[in-house]
This record gives structure tokens, sequence and C-alpha cells, in this order.
């Protein structure tokens, strides 16, 4: 399963760097978020998630944080690994739906 | 678990060829989903799934898409007949709707030429 390829937007960081990811969400009554990261040739894999009534979880190296005000959501990685290379996708649910929708995704490309 | 399982992991089919997606989900998750990932279109749901009934096919692109559920252990997505723009990753997704959002299959990359 290769990720979406040439058109995602790119991000190129330093390993060791600190990574922000971020994403604007389209639907103002969704109330739950999640990340996801998909490696090439995987399918997306769950990184971290958040719900509407918060707006910074973190987790290990990851911190997502949501700002309902102007529908973002943003996902930090701190100390960026080779391993961290990947597509990172946000989804957005909620407002009486059971649908997943994802954005386009970002392309994340660490640097030795 | 060994997680959501898809077969086959590589089809490649001539066009007008009927070709069938299998996926067995998580034991114990009562929805199951099937995505399409293009890289003009990213992830589109095509077909949900909830305790083994088709809920939402609004998005199985025309009539030569259908998709069965038979069990709650496993589904089938099938294009006949096969068009080249029909070319994609195909995932399978399940869940049981509590924390971790859907848990996605390694997916099908589908070739016809």
């Amino acid at each position: 399963g290769e990720s979406v390829g040439l058109h995602l937007p790119t991000l190129s960081v330093q390993e060791g760097d600190n990574s922000i990811i971020n994403c604007a969400y389209s639907n103002s009554a969704s109330d739950y978020f999640i990340w996801y990261k998909q490696e090439s040739g995987k399918g997306p894999q769950f990184i971290i998630d958040i719900r509407s009534n918060m707006d910074k979880r973190q987790g290990q190296r990851v911190t997502v944080l949501l700002n309902k005000t102007v529908k973002h959501l943003s996902l930090q990685i701190a100390a960026t690994q080779p391993g961290d290379s990947a597509v990172y996708f946000c989804a957005e649910s909620g407002g009486g739906t059971y649908k997943y929708i994802f954005g386009t995704g970002t392309r994340l490309k660490v640097l030795a | 678990d060994a997680g959501v399982i898809q077969s086959p992991r590589h089809e490649v089919t001539e066009m007008g060829q009927e070709v069938t997606l299998r996926c067995k989900p998580i034991s114990g998750h009562n929805s199951l989903f099937w995505y399409r990932q293009t890289m003009m279109r990213g992830l589109e749901l095509l077909i949900y799934f909830n305790n083994n009934v088709p809920i939402d096919d609004s998005g199985m692109p025309e009539d030569r898409f259908s998709a069965k559920m038979p069990n709650a252990s496993f589904s089938t997505l099938k294009i006949q007949p096969s068009e080249p723009r029909d070319s994609a990753v195909y995932f399978c997704a399940s869940t049981d709707w509590g924390n971790y959002g859907y848990t996605f299959g390694s997916g099908t990359r589908l070739t016809v030429v």
C-alpha cells in the first residue's frame, strides 16, 4: 500500500529537530480527531487522538494541539528520528456521523 | 491479534476481468470500512458495514463495485468488470468504536492494465 505520492506537501527536518505538521479541518461539529502515520507499503497507523473538549494531548514524543476557533490541528514530534519519515494524515469525525474525513496528508522527510 | 488482514497484497489484472479483494477484520470489531487511496483523491471511503450490514455505500463509484460481509470475520470487495481507472490501493479497516480510531490493513495494490 503506497501512500499518496507526488502532490503532497512535504516537510523536511533535520534528525533530532522537532517537527510540526499542520491540518485544517472542515467541520465545526467534528468532536474527535486522530493523527495517522502511513509508511511506505503500509496502511495508516494510529498515532494519537484528541477530543474536542481538550486543546492539547501528549503521547510519547508526540503532542497534538487543537484550536477549535480556527479549526486547526497540529502534530508535534519531538526529536524527530529517521523512522518518523512517513506521510501523516489528520482525520476528523463527529457531528453525528460515523465517518472519518481524512486530510490530504503531509510527507515528512527526516534528513540525516 | 494479527490485525486487519487483506489479500492479495498485489493484484495485476487485465481490463474487463473480475477482481475480488478480501479482508479479515480484527476479532470483536463490529464495524468494517473499505477505502480506496489514489494520488489524486487521497483516501476515499467506499462502503461501511456495521454488524455485517452495509450502512452506507454512497462512496462506491458505480455498479461495477460491490461489497459483501457474509459474517463478522470476512468481507469482500468485488470489481466487475475492472477498468484501468480502478487502479489504486484498497484498504480495509475495522473498529469497535473505542479509542484508537480505525485499524487499517496493509492494503491491496490493484493495477488494471
